[in-house]
């Protein structure tokens, strides 16, 4: 099973400022089979960034994705209050698999 | 408009069984991959399993900690996509979600609201 560990658990920032969170694979998820969702409290999760690196249709231009191999990251370059959630990285090379989140509070 | 709607959740005890449905529309249920995930209260997303489309193989794969007591069906003329649950366990309880996954993305692009299963005595 591949294991994903996300960092920092808890990311509080004030609107404006960039946010970089970060998700480690313990092995390599090839074809950089990495998404990033965004989970507001009793809404359905959304998909920001699928392949490591493109957005999903409608996506904001400020939420950007990066990294290969085992390394990868999320960018969300000038947050906004709405921005506000728990994000969650998800490799689907074998069974899916996702990390524990990181919850971003916007001050 | 590409809708999910589950159903199916509610208080259930420990070792019976439960069956959660998830209506699909909008979209070639048919021609899509489709996926469970949940998630327990206070935790993180956990990924249940995956039926790939029929035209595809309908290969069925699962979470290891659910896979013997779980089992995952979809009806393609109805859109409805199943997640038949046997020996509920407590660590079952949570908020599931059904998913459309597109494969060449690794991602599953819509999600319903979810449905809550509790599994208590």
């Amino acid at each position: 099973e591949v294991v994903l560990a996300q960092s920092p658990d808890t990311l509080s920032l004030s609107s404006g400022e960039r946010a970089t969170l970060s998700c480690r694979a313990s092995q390599s998820v090839y074809s950089n089979f990495l998404a990033w969702y965004q989970h507001r409290p009793g809404q359905a999760p959304r998909l920001l960034i699928y392949r490591a690196s493109t957005r999903a249709t409608g996506i904001p231009v400020r939420f950007s994705g990066s990294g290969s191999g085992t390394d990868f990251t999320l960018t969300i370059s000038s947050l906004e209050p709405e921005d506000s959630a728990v994000y969650y990285c998800q490799q689907r090379i074998s069974r899916g698999t996702f990390g524990q989140g990181t919850k971003l509070e916007i001050k | 408009e590409v809708q999910l709607v589950e159903s199916g959740g509610g208080l259930v005890q420990p070792g019976r069984s439960l069956r959660l449905s998830c209506v699909t529309s909008g979209f070639s249920f048919r021609d899509a991959a489709m996926s469970w995930v949940r998630q327990a209260p206070g935790a993180g997303l956990e990924w249940v399993g995956f039926i790939r489309s029929k035209g595809l193989g309908g290969a069925i794969e699962y979470n290891g900690a659910v896979e013997g007591r779980f089992s995952i069906s979809r009806d393609d003329s109805g859109g409805v996509l199943y997640l038949q649950m046997n020996s509920l366990e407590e660590e079952d309880t949570g908020v599931y979600f059904c998913t459309r996954e597109i494969s060449h993305l690794g991602a599953s692009d819509y999600w319903g609201r979810g449905t809550l299963v509790t599994v208590s005595a």
